[in-house]
């Protein structure tokens, strides 16, 4: 089965630019996760949505970033203009319905994003 | 704010010698209680889960976990440690208010190099 696809893997770009990071959840779950990786700061999640609506964004870091879930089966995480410390790695992952509150994830492999 | 603390950043252990990783969590009443695994370059994959009952846990790979409420710890544990449990483990808490759905506040996480 296929698990969460995340792309690109890698990502380097220059201060300034647009990245799209974007995801693929698994088929059939209902509720997306991005999640930001950094030696710093550990595990953050940014935003999660949940039958294709955000629920909570309050871990975006600011206005350039933003989340959208267009449909159940794709997601894009842009940030616009890109700076250094934006460079991370940054996670999706997904969860079924039915599991409720349960909080089992699924992740991907990640997006690793070097801004120079 | 809900939180949760992994005191020990790097553990070194043998190879087949036992591994205990600690984890304390700041909400006492309930909580939903996770450990996840992250090989390098890789998503987080779930190991086991404690949402209620039996304090001893079994999960993937051979580790297993105990719940202990007066501690407020939930540490991981495997018997003997194999060199492809070379890896991060990320302790994780479930949101709080049941609204929060999956939400995850994981631990700084711990490095496991395992010694030949």
């Amino acid at each position: 089965d296929a698990g969460v696809i995340q792309s690109p893997r890698h990502e380097v770009t220059e201060m300034g630019q647009e990245v799209t990071l974007r995801c693929k959840p698994i088929s059939g779950h209902n509720s997306l996760f991005w999640y930001r990786q950094t030696m710093m700061r550990g595990l953050e999640l940014l935003i999660y949505f949940n039958n294709n609506v955000p629920i909570d964004d309050s871990g975006m870091p600011e206005d350039r970033f933003s989340a959208k879930m267009p449909n159940a089966s794709f997601s894009t995480l842009k940030i616009q203009p890109s700076e250094p410390r934006d460079s991370a790695v940054y996670f999706c992952a997904s969860s079924a319905p039915g599991t409720g509150y349960t909080g089992e994830l699924f992740f991907g492999e990640g997006s690793r994003l070097t801004v120079l | 704010a809900q939180s949760v603390t992994q005191p020990d950043i790097h553990i070194t252990v043998s190879e087949g010698a036992s591994l205990e990783l600690r984890c304390n969590y700041s909400y006492g009443a309930t909580p939903y209680l996770f450990w996840y695994v992250q090989s390098p370059g890789q998503g987080l994959q779930l190991l086991l889960k404690y949402f209620s009952g039996d304090t001893l846990v079994q999960g993937i790979k051979g580790f297993e976990a105990e719940f202990k409420r007066s501690q407020s710890s939930f540490n991981l544990r495997k018997p003997s440690v194999h060199w492809s449990d070379a890896a991060e483990y990320f302790c994780a808490e479930r949101g709080v208010i049941k609204a929060a759905g999956n939400k995850l506040t994981f631990g700084g996480g711990t490095r496991v190099l395992v010694k030949p």
